[in-house]
């Protein structure tokens, strides 16, 4: 088991530019999330999803989009991004609510 | 709303010593759960442990153990003796209900303690 993947590891854009971040899990978990790593702050929910088709708002998802078009996937996307989206991001599944999480090994985004 | 407090932001020891990392959390669920997660230097989030709000009883792993203290809305994290292995960021975070009754298994994170472990 691969638990729960994410793509790319690490990337740089530009002001202005797009991006989607993947993240898979193959646990058949209901339950996903991003999150967002910032110095000092903890890890912030931008959105989650409670099964295929669903997604919801979290705490801080200005400037963000996601998509749960299949139950393993989780998409996170960027339509324009700004500096201030620089920042480590976090998926996590679960397999219930409120289930352990389980965390993606994170995706660097350094926006210039 | 959920609010998790860590109040240590970097704790700094010699290996063997104990350890206590301190988590105060305010929520107006009834019900719910608390975490701990392990972040070491290569970055990835380790679960450690979830402790749901109708438990009270401390619990010990290995060298970890947990207090959990409902009347003073803590739950704090012990590594005893420690090791240079168990510097990383630990993080306290809390999952509770809506007023419906359903939770979503949001979790609100504390903002991590720094524990650096030296030889």
């Amino acid at each position: 088991n691969a638990g729960v993947t994410q793509t790319p590891k690490f990337r740089v854009l530009k002001t202005g530019q797009s991006m989607t971040l993947l993240c898979a899990q193959d646990m058949n978990h209901e339950y996903m999330y991003w999150y967002r790593q910032d110095p000092g702050m903890g890890l912030r929910l931008i959105h989650y999803s409670v099964g295929e088709g669903t997604t919801a708002k979290g705490e801080v998802p200005d400037g963000y989009n996601v998509s749960r078009l299949k139950k393993q996937n989780f998409l996170l996307g960027l339509e324009s991004a700004a500096p201030s989206q620089t920042s480590v991001y976090f998926c996590a599944s679960s397999y219930n609510s409120p289930g352990t999480q389980y965390f993606g090994p994170g995706t660097r985004l350094l926006v210039l | 709303a959920q609010k998790v407090t860590q109040a240590q932001t970097e704790i700094s020891v010699v290996e063997k010593e104990d350890v206590t990392l301190d988590c105060v959390y305010e929520t107006r669920d009834t019900t719910y759960y608390l975490f701990w997660y392990k972040q070491p230097p290569s970055g990835e989030l380790v679960f450690l442990i979830r402790r749901n709000s109708f438990d009270e009883q401390n619990e010990i792993s290995g060298r970890y153990s947990w207090n959990f203290q409902k009347s003073t809305s803590s739950f704090n994290f012990t590594i005893t003796a420690s090791q240079v292995v168990d510097s990383a960021v630990y993080f306290c975070a809390l999952s509770g209900f809506n007023a419906g009754g359903t939770s979503y298994g949001k979790l609100t994170f504390g903002q991590g303690t720094i524990l650096t472990v030296h030889p």
